[in-house]
């Protein structure tokens, strides 16, 4: 099956820094990945999700790139603000959407 | 009201006592799944079901058994609490949105503790 792993597990970055968190996966059967940020107390939220036919997505201050011959895939924050702590989570899947396979999580503090 | 509702939200039960999880969801998803979170482990697959006749074992399914009711309906029971079942556990629902699947929806999560 998929192995999905995570890095950093913990990031700490001033305000207004930017932040990055690669995931590799192992399946070259995954076509779709998804990331999640979960604060304190709540679910993890999908906030952003590229899929295997494009190389990088952007929503405001969110990127993400995805680089499938070497497998791996990044999270990029910039302008980093204090509701950003949270843990994030990088999951992979295939066209399937049978099963998604998630990252350890990195924690991320912003510190004002 | 959440898209996807668990209940409850807390639960402090004692060791050898069966409880039961519930997770309805209003998404009209199919795909119905239960995870289990640990400190450092990130999400472990417990069960999953893609319909109401459906139901699969994820990679920690020991000591926990599922029931889908409907669509919308799909509990977590552990028939015999034990204290290394202390964990945050979500339920999550995916399927098929504006003709495109996407991500898993989430609940908010039941903390359980077994004492």
């Amino acid at each position: 099956g998929e192995n999905v792993e995570q890095h950093p597990s913990t990031l700490s970055v001033q305000e207004g820094d930017s932040a990055v968190i690669k995931c590799t996966y192992s399946d070259s059967a995954s076509n779709y990945f998804p990331w999640y940020k979960q604060e304190l107390g709540k679910g993890p939220q999908l906030i952003i999700d590229i899929r295997s036919n494009v190389g990088e997505k952007k929503d405001q201050r969110i990127a993400v790139t995805l680089n499938k011959t070497a497998k791996h895939f990044s999270l990029h924050i910039t302008e980093t603000q204090p509701e950003d702590s949270a843990v994030y989570f990088c999951a992979a899947t295939d066209y399937n959407f049978n099963k998604f396979y998630f990252g350890s999580g990195t924690k991320l503090n912003v510190k004002p | 009201d959440a898209d996807v509702t668990q209940t409850p939200r807390n639960r402090i039960t004692k060791t050898g006592k069966r409880i039961m999880l519930e997770c309805s969801q209003t998404k009209g998803h199919d795909r119905m799944y239960w995870y289990r979170q640990d400190p450092g482990l990130g999400l472990r697959l417990i069960y999953y079901s893609f319909d109401v006749k459906d139901i699969n074992k994820g990679e920690i399914s020991d000591g926990y058994s599922v029931s889908r009711q409907a669509q919308a309906k799909f509990s977590l029971s552990l028939e015999s609490a034990i204290p290394n079942q202390t964990a945050l556990y979500f339920c999550a629902t995916s399927g098929n949105d504006r003709g495109r699947n996407y991500g898993y929806t989430f609940g908010s999560g039941t903390r359980l503790t077994v004492v």
